[in-house]
């Protein structure tokens, strides 16, 4: 059964530091998010991507952020300069359409910014 | 208003009862609906898809009420393994989840 896929696991890294969640969507979706949950909150919203583009995003999702495909199967969510209140289970999800099929997601990355 | 709002529960049943909860959403414009179901510190899975003319997935049951701007789910015989964290989702160009309801079956 295709699955999303997300790298690493859990990533600890120092408040400041510049950090890479990568994740493989299900091969034949269009779209793509990311969402973070953190701990014993609710899941919430990043941004989606669409044809080599944000299509939307949160207010989470500020100038310390930036999403990127660099090639047909990888995406990735970059975290400029963590701070301690990046701490989350940060999610990936692919989708075949928008509006209407279901969302699949990866396990999750574990992000612990000290 | 949250753009989606759930009971928190927690739900505290025994095995074999009936559990249903609520979701409510604020965006009539919301195209389509899903439970989804979160274990602690797992990701979300697809629980089941919410059509406006009610369906069921076995010992789930699900129901969407568009002009009042609700989600329902029921489990019947309720079991061990349905303990969890059932997430209610409405999209239009993003999902929007709810914040969940606990629901616990005891033995």
């Amino acid at each position: 059964e295709p699955e999303v896929t997300q790298t690493p696991s859990h990533q600890v890294t120092q408040m400041g530091q510049e950090v890479i969640l990568r994740c493989v969507p299900i091969s034949n979706h269009l779209y793509f998010y990311w969402y973070r949950q953190i701990l014993g909150q609710k899941v919430e919203f990043l941004v989606s991507f669409y044809n080599n583009e944000i299509s939307e995003k949160s207010e989470i999702f500020d100038d310390q952020f930036s999403v990127e495909r660099p090639d047909g199967s990888n995406f990735t969510l970059k975290i400029r300069s963590t701070k301690l209140e990046d701490s989350a289970m940060y999610f990936c999800a692919s989708s075949s359409g928008t509006g209407g099929p279901e969302a699949f997601f990866g396990q999750g990355t574990r992000l612990t910014v000290v | 208003r949250k753009e989606v709002e759930q009971d928190p529960g927690p739900f505290n049943v025994p095995e074999g009862a009936t559990v249903a909860f609520n979701c409510t959403y604020s965006n009539s414009a919301s195209q389509s609906f899903f439970w989804y179901r979160q274990d602690c510190r797992k990701e979300p899975k697809l629980l089941m898809s919410v059509y406006s003319s009610g369906n069921e997935d076995g010992r789930f049951t699900a129901q969407l009420n568009r002009a009042s701007q609700y989600i329902s789910l029921l489990i019947r015989d309720s079991k061990l393994s349905d303990s969890a964290t059932y997430l209610c989702v409405v999209t239009d160009y993003k999902l929007s989840f709810g914040a969940g309801t606990t629901v616990t079956v005891r033995a």
